[in-house]
């Protein structure tokens, strides 16, 4: 099975800070990832797919890069709604594993 | 506007069964692989299992492998996951999710249900 790797599993930061969030494949899995954003009581919601393609209605201050095993997102600059759960997906083969997630918390 | 539905959940025994259910609208629910997805109390998503447009192919993560079965009617457009000999660490919620690639089992997942929580407990 392949694993994914997130880190931060936390991270605080502020109102405008740019925030990257890495994830890391213990097998290349070329560029089958996605990011998803989970807030407490709500549904994961799909941020990017396809390592890079941002999500119709998703704004443009988040991206997406990377290929084969290294990947990042990226918030720009981060605005007061984005504080919640990010978590990356492997798509390549079966089991669909997740990382572990990455909380983004208000410093 | 696409929407997915769950159902099913509630309070059960060690060793019990239920029946998850998922009902899809507005889309052509045969043309899109399904999963189901859960999160644990204070844990992280997992992925739990996928089945193809058509209804073959089921794929399961290893420990619900045997217990849990995965199925759709597309004439009624609902995606099941049929759970038996349920334990304590399968307490969850439970969410059926759309694969965003059409006719594939690969890619992530678009479109997500509210969820339903599944507590196994006695």
């Amino acid at each position: 099975d392949i694993q994914m790797t997130q880190s931060p599993s936390s991270v605080s930061a502020s109102v405008g800070d740019r925030v990257t969030i890495t994830c890391r494949a213990s097998q290349g899995i070329n560029n089958w990832l996605a990011w998803y954003q989970q807030k407490p009581g709500q549904a994961p919601k799909l941020l990017i797919s396809a390592a890079s393609n941002l999500q119709s209605g998703v704004p443009s201050r988040f991206s997406g890069s990377g290929s084969g095993t290294d990947f990042t997102l990226t918030i720009s600059s981060l605005q007061p709604e984005d504080f919640a759960t990010y978590y990356c997906q492997q798509a390549n083969s079966f089991p669909h594993t997740f990382g572990q997630g990455t909380k983004l918390e208000i410093k | 506007e696409v929407q997915l539905l769950e159902s099913g959940g509630g309070l059960v025994q060690p060793g019990g069964s239920l029946r998850l259910s998922c009902t899809a609208s507005g889309f052509i629910f045969s043309s899109y692989a399904m999963s189901w997805v859960r999160r644990a109390p204070e844990k992280g998503l997992e992925w739990v299992s996928t089945i193809s447009g058509g209804g073959g192919n089921p794929y399961y993560t290893d420990s619900v492998k045997g217990r849990f079965t995965i199925s759709r009617d597309n004439s009624k457009n609902t995606l099941f996951l049929q759970m038996n000999s349920l334990r304590a660490e399968d307490t969850a919620v439970y969410y059926c999710a759309r694969g965003v690639i059409v006719g594939s089992t690969r890619g992530a997942f678009d479109y997500w249900g509210q969820g339903t929580l599944v507590t196994v407990s006695s």
